[in-house]
């Protein structure tokens, strides 16, 4: 089983700043099944990046995604205040059919 | 526009059962995988299934298979997950989310979610 380790948990930016966003996985992932969602309090997910770097229609392109070997990452350019919100990654293992998450991280306003 | 609405969550207690259902409208739901999802209090995000389009694929997550039965009827847009042998940990709120599965697999819309109470 493939386990994605999402880090920092938290982390604490102004407007404005950059946020780097990891996400390892425990062994190799295809980048067509990697995905990234946004999850602000009491409302569902909603996916933002497809196919590790693929940005949804609609969404800014201060969002992107990036790859590299087990290592996939989340870079929103210049935080604004709607991005403050819960990030989650997850893949599919086509090998053992199943979709996990990373346990999210937090991007909070300092 | 694309949209899923889940109903059926409640209280129930340890030991018993519920059925969730998700409909679904805006799109041609037999095309589409669909799965289920769920989140504790607090917690993070658990894939519990999918099914496709036909259901003639269906997989589970190691924690519910055996205990979870999910299901579809294309001619009503409906999709059900059929809960048995609660346990406290299965609290969460439990979403519905449409499954492409050609390019990727994600899940690219999402219900608002049902809450589930387990709790004597």
């Amino acid at each position: 089983e493939i386990v994605l380790t999402q880090s920092p948990g938290t982390l604490s930016l102004s407007p404005g700043e950059r946020a780097t966003l990891s996400c390892r996985a425990s062994q190799s992932v295809s980048s067509s099944y990697l995905a990234w969602y946004q999850q602000k309090p009491g409302q569902a997910p909603r996916l933002i990046i497809y196919g590790a770097s693929s940005r949804v229609p609609g969404i800014p392109d201060r969002f992107s995604g990036s790859e590299s070997g087990t290592d996939f990452t989340l870079t929103i350019s210049r935080l604004e205040p709607e991005d403050f919100a819960v990030y989650y990654c997850q893949q599919y293992d086509s090998s053992h059919p199943a979709l996990t998450f990373g346990g999210g991280t937090k991007v909070e306003i300092k | 526009q694309e949209q899923l609405v889940e109903s059926g969550g409640g209280l129930v207690k340890p030991g018993g059962s519920l059925r969730v259902s998700c409909a679904a409208s805006g799109f041609s739901f037999s095309d589409y995988y669909m799965s289920w999802v769920r989140q504790a209090p607090g917690k993070g995000l658990e894939w519990l299934s999918y099914i496709s389009g036909d259901a003639t694929t269906i997989y589970y997550a190691d924690s519910v298979r055996g205990r979870f039965t999910i299901s579809r009827d294309n001619a009503r847009n409906s999709l059900f997950l059929q809960m048995t042998r609660l346990r406290a940990e299965d609290t969460a709120v439990y979403y519905c989310a449409r499954t492409p599965v050609l390019l990727t697999v994600s899940l690219d819309h999402w219900g608002q979610g049902t809450l589930v109470t387990v709790s004597s």
